[in-house]
C-alpha cells in the first residue's frame, strides 16, 4: 500500500512552453503533498508542500509565478513549469502523506524534464 | 543553517560484506532522522527512522543509532546483499513548530553496488 505514482516518468519541451506533471496516490488519501527538484549528484531540495483545498507553500528562493502547483484532491496534485528554460531541466520528484499517519512521506519515482 | 552530509559514493563491496555509510547532520532543536532508500527506476522508500537520541532504526537487516553527541546517524547492515544495491538517502526532519511542516532534509545519496 501507500503507492505514489508520477506522470510522466519523462519528458522534453521546447524552451518557453509549459510543462506539467502529474502527482497521485494510488490508494490513500493524501493531505499533504510536497515537491522536490534533484540535480545530478545533489540532495533532493523542497521547493513546495501543498495541503487539499489550499494554496502552495513555497521555499525560499522558488519562484511561485514559474512552478504552479494545484493540489485539487486529495489523490492528485499537479506542478506545472511555465515558460519552460533549459536552467529547469532537472529531475522533479513528489512525496505524500497519508491522512493520520503524517510522519512518513511516500515518494513517487520522480519525473525526468529536459528542457531544449 | 539545516544539513545532513553523508559520505561520497559510489560504494562497491563484495557479497556477505559489513556496510557503514556515514551520516552526519546539523540542525537546531531535535531533530527526527531517516534513511531512505531508492531502487532503480523506483520512488524513495523509508528504510529506518530514529526520533530521539540513542535511538536505533532496523529494518531489513539495515541499522541506525541516533547519537546526539556525534550528531551522526549511520547506516550499518552485518551481510550486504546484491538486492541491497540502491542509492541511500540520509534525512532529517525537524519539528513540526514554525510551520515547517515537518517537510525533510535530504543528504546527497549514497550509491550502493553489491557485486556476487
Amino acid at each position: 500500500g501507500a503507492v505514489v505514482s508520477q506522470h510522466p516518468s519523462w519528458v522534453i519541451c521546447k524552451s518557453g512552453t509549459s510543462v506539467k506533471i502529474e502527482c497521485r496516490s494510488l490508494d490513500f488519501q493524501a493531505t499533504t503533498m510536497f515537491w522536490y527538484r534533484q540535480f545530478p549528484k545533489q540532495s533532493l531540495m523542497l521547493m513546495a508542500t501543498s495541503n487539499e483545498g489550499s494554496k502552495a507553500t513555497y521555499e525560499q528562493g522558488v519562484e511561485k509565478d514559474k512552478f504552479l502547483i494545484n493540489h485539487a484532491s486529495l489523490t492528485l496534485s499537479t506542478l506545472t513549469v511555465t515558460s519552460a528554460h533549459p536552467e529547469d531541466s532537472s529531475f522533479y520528484i513528489c512525496s505524500a502523506t497519508h491522512r493520520g499517519l503524517t510522519d512518513t512521506q511516500y515518494f513517487g519515482p520522480g519525473t525526468r524534464l529536459t528542457v531544449l | 543553517g539545516n544539513s545532513v552530509t553523508q559520505m561520497e559514493g559510489p560504494v562497491t563491496l563484495s557479497e556477505e560484506a559489513f556496510l557503514t555509510i556515514n551520516c552526519t547532520y546539523t540542525a537546531t532543536g531535535y531533530p527526527s532522522l531517516f534513511w531512505y532508500v531508492q531502487y532503480p527506476g523506483e520512488g524513495l522508500q523509508l528504510l529506518l527512522k530514529a526520533t530521539k537520541a540513542d535511538d536505533k532504526g532496523s529494518n531489513k537487516g539495515f541499522e541506525a543509532t541516533y547519537r546526539k553527541e556525534t550528531t551522526s546517524f549511520h547506516l550499518e547492515k552485518g551481510s550486504v546483499q546484491v538486492s541491497d544495491s540502491a542509492v541511500y538517502f540520509c534525512a532529517l526532519r525537524l519539528g513540526y513548530d514554525g510551520g515547517s511542516q515537518g517537510n525533510l532534509i535530504f543528504g546527497k545519496g549514497t550509491k550502493l553496488s553489491v557485486k556476487p
